[in-house]
């Protein structure tokens, strides 16, 4: 059955560091994956999709790569500040799933400043 | 744009009572969504629709959660009996055509007693 993984414990880090979330899917095969961000109380917010082509993904201080041979997503994102606290989700679409959205567990980002 | 518009917010309801759940999606958005999320099981794909025809409900748990659109701009999750282990925040998302991005609700939080 499909699987993804992400970390499983909370990533914390410092006001300013490269904060790197690490997404890992099995039994997949998929042609694009999202990534999300997720405050206490909300829905979740979309942020960055990559395709299977595409090795690497920027918008302002994100960065999204795809490694199809891996099985591996990284999330990146630069200059962290504490507004960046959120939990991430990834949801590869494997299109052969009807293009709907599985999401991992999520990983709990702390900046602290 | 309002964004995807769900009511109530907040239910709380004793077991054994009907609930429905109610979603407005984003105007032009031909894919709608119900997920739920607990601690424990993440965020769960229930069924989507696409134009407003169901196309899976694999997720659904079992025959007392059912789910209707009977438009463009209206989609309702019932339950019924509701009992305490559906307790959950349940989302509902829209999608436009294409890539699957999905555009998520602020979440019913239901409190089964």
């Amino acid at each position: 059955s499909q699987k993804i993984e992400q970390n499983s414990e909370a990533l914390n880090i410092q006001e300013g560091k490269t904060a790197t979330l690490t997404c890992n899917y099995t039994n997949y095969s998929p042609a694009y994956l999202q990534w999300y961000r997720q405050d206490p109380g909300r829905g979740p917010v979309f942020l960055l999709l990559i395709r299977e082509n595409e090795k690497e993904k920027r918008k302002e201080r994100l960065k999204v790569t795809f490694d199809t041979t891996l099985k591996q997503s990284l999330f990146h994102i630069t200059a962290s500040q504490p507004a960046d606290s959120a939990t991430y989700l990834c949801a590869p679409v494997d299109v052969e799933y009807g293009n709907k959205l599985v999401f991992g567990a999520g990983t709990i980002l702390r900046v602290k400043s | 744009d309002a964004g995807v518009i769900q009511s109530p917010r907040h239910e709380v309801t004793e077991m054994g009572q009907e609930v429905t759940l109610r979603c407005k999606p984003i105007s032009g958005h031909n894919s709608l969504f119900w997920y739920r999320q607990t601690m424990m099981r993440g965020l769960e794909l229930l069924i989507y629709f696409n134009n407003n025809v169901p196309i899976d409900d694999s997720g659904m748990p079992e025959d007392r959660f059912s789910a209707k659109m009977p438009n463009a701009s209206f989609s309702t999750l019932k339950i019924q009996p509701s009992e305490p282990r559906d307790s959950a925040v349940y989302f509902c998302a829209s999608s436009p055509k294409g890539l699957g991005t999905q555009y998520f609700g602020p979440g019913t939080r239901l409190l089964v007693l």
